[in-house]
């Protein structure tokens, strides 16, 4: 079955230092992929960054990059020079097939908090 | 510009009053689906849409109904609300063609069921 984990309900990180937020997946099915989404205090979610199982590289959107671990099933949200704004939830999530729409599945998040 | 609406964006309503939540996308995706989120138990997805009459059930969809009628509607029903469907409530969509694609998601609706 399908799983994601968010071991970090909650960090702390000073303003412009580097953060990592960690993701484990557990899925049988070759074909996959993963996000990351951001949820401020507003409430709306926010797409931030995408991986596919088959992708050679690890994905970066500017600020953030996904560091993809294909073998140990992790797929961890980097963010680069920390802003005061990076302060939200994070859900890492991922979709299982590949040209179909199917379930997908959300970790339980971790509350970033950026101190200035 | 690109978005996916939901309506009301607060309901505040009592034990079994049938209530509806609008969900509308005009990308014309052919995936929708919703989800609640629940403090500590992240999103998830009560049920999807692949295409017009075609749904199926996600995590936790005891209690709900949807319909797919149209490719841009996906509502949301509640037949015998009850006070454990009090929830943040997401509608979403994407593409199904490819690569599994990144959802859009609404601005969400708080419900409380009294």
């Amino acid at each position: 079955a399908q799983k994601i984990t968010q071991t970090q309900p909650g960090m702390f990180v000073q303003e412009k230092e580097a953060v990592t937020l960690d993701c484990t997946y557990d899925t049988s099915d070759p074909s996959y992929g993963l996000f990351w989404y951001k949820q401020p205090s507003s409430g709306e979610m926010i797409f931030l960054i995408y991986q596919g199982s088959y992708d050679q590289q690890n994905a970066t959107e500017g600020r953030y990059s996904l560091n993809f671990q294909k073998a140990r099933k992790s797929a961890n949200l980097v963010i680069s020079a920390s802003q005061l704004g990076d302060s939200a939830m994070y859900f890492c999530a991922m979709r299982e097939g590949w040209g179909s729409a199917s379930k997908i599945i959300f970790g339980s998040g971790t509350r970033l908090s950026i101190r200035p | 510009e690109a978005q996916v609406t939901q309506n009301p964006r607060y309901l505040i309503t009592v034990t079994g009053k049938k209530l509806t939540v609008t969900c509308s996308q005009n990308m014309n995706h052919e995936y929708m689906s919703w989800y609640r989120q629940d403090p500590g138990l992240g999103l998830r997805q009560i049920y999807y849409s692949m295409n017009v009459e075609v749904t199926d059930k996600g995590d936790v969809p005891e209690g709900y109904k949807v319909s797919r009628k149209e490719k841009r509607n996906f509502p949301l029903i509640l037949e015998l609300p009850s006070p454990n469907q009090t929830s943040l409530y997401f509608c979403a969509s994407s593409a199904s063609g490819g690569q599994p694609s990144e959802q859009f998601f609404g601005p969400g609706t708080r419900l409380t069921v009294l």
